[in-house]
C-alpha cells in the first residue's frame, strides 16, 4: 500500500530532552512537510523540503530541526528549545514543483512533555 | 499576513441536510484546498479549486472560489452521520512551493 507512516503515534518525554519523530513516504513524492496542531486550531507548518538535502523553514521552526536524506524519509527533531512542544504532529508529501498539488497526510504523533 | 478564516466554527445538522462551510482571505492565492480530519486522524483531501476556476465538484461535495470576494465555499449535500468531522481550507501561495496556508477549521456534527 502506498502512502505515509508516521511513528510512534503516541510519544512522551521529559522537559529538556530532544526528541525526533519518524516520517516514511512511498508515493515517490519530491516535497514533503511538517506540521503542528494544537487543540482546536488549524496546521502551522515548521519545516518543509522540496527535493532531497534541502530543505525550508516554515512559520514555526524554532526549537525544531529537519534532515532530509533520502527522499523517502523526513524525520523532525523535537529540541529542548522547543518551548511548547506538546502536541500534534503531521507529516504530509505532495508531488512537489510550481504546479499546485494535494498533500498526503500521515496518521500523526502526538507528543507530551512533561 | 495571509489566513483563510472559516465560518462558522461550528455546525450541527441532521443526516440529509445540506452543510456549507465558508473561508475567507486576505491576499492573492495560487489555489485553495479543502481538507477533511476526523478525530485525532491525519487530513484527507477533498478538493483541489485553482485561482482561474470558479466551481468543482466531486462527488456530494461542491466547491466554489470568488477571487473577487476573497472567499470560497464548500457545500455537502444530504449530509450522512459519517461526515462529522472538522472540515479546513488550505490557502495555496503564489510562490511556487506549493506550502499551504491552514484556516482554523470548521467542526461538523452530522446527527442520525
Amino acid at each position: 500500500d502506498g502512502g505515509i507512516t508516521q511513528s510512534p503515534k503516541y510519544l512522551f518525554r521529559k522537559e529538556g530532552q530532544n526528541v525526533t519523530l519518524s516520517c516514511e513516504q512511498n508515493l515517490n513524492h519530491d516535497a514533503m512537510y511538517w506540521y503542528r496542531q494544537d487543540p482546536g486550531q488549524g496546521l502551522r507548518l515548521i519545516y518543509y523540503s522540496q527535493i532531497v538535502n534541502d530543505f525550508q523553514k516554515g512559520d514555526i521552526a524554532e526549537g525544531y530541526s529537519v534532515s532530509r536524506e533520502k527522499k523517502e524519509s523526513f524525520p523532525l527533531t523535537v529540541t529542548s528549545a522547543q518551548k511548547n512542544p506538546t502536541a500534534f504532529y503531521l507529516c504530509a508529501s505532495s508531488i512537489g514543483g510550481t504546479v499546485a498539488y494535494e498533500q498526503y497526510f500521515g496518521p500523526g504523533t502526538r507528543l507530551t512533555v512533561t | 499576513s495571509q489566513q483563510g478564516e472559516e465560518d462558522p466554527q461550528a455546525l450541527s445538522i441532521q443526516e440529509g441536510e445540506n452543510a456549507t462551510m465558508n473561508c475567507s482571505y486576505k491576499t492573492s492565492i495560487n489555489n485553495l484546498q479543502w481538507y477533511r480530519q476526523n478525530s485525532g486522524r491525519g487530513l484527507v483531501h477533498l478538493i483541489l479549486i485553482r485561482s482561474n476556476e470558479r466551481e468543482k465538484h466531486s462527488g456530494r461535495l461542491r466547491v466554489t472560489l470568488d477571487t473577487s470576494k476573497k472567499s470560497s465555499s464548500l457545500l455537502i449535500t444530504a449530509s450522512r452521520a459519517a461526515d462529522t468531522a472538522s472540515y479546513f481550507c488550505a490557502l495555496g501561495d503564489s510562490g511556487g512551493y506549493n506550502k499551504l496556508i491552514f484556516g482554523a477549521g470548521t467542526r461538523l456534527a452530522v446527527h442520525p
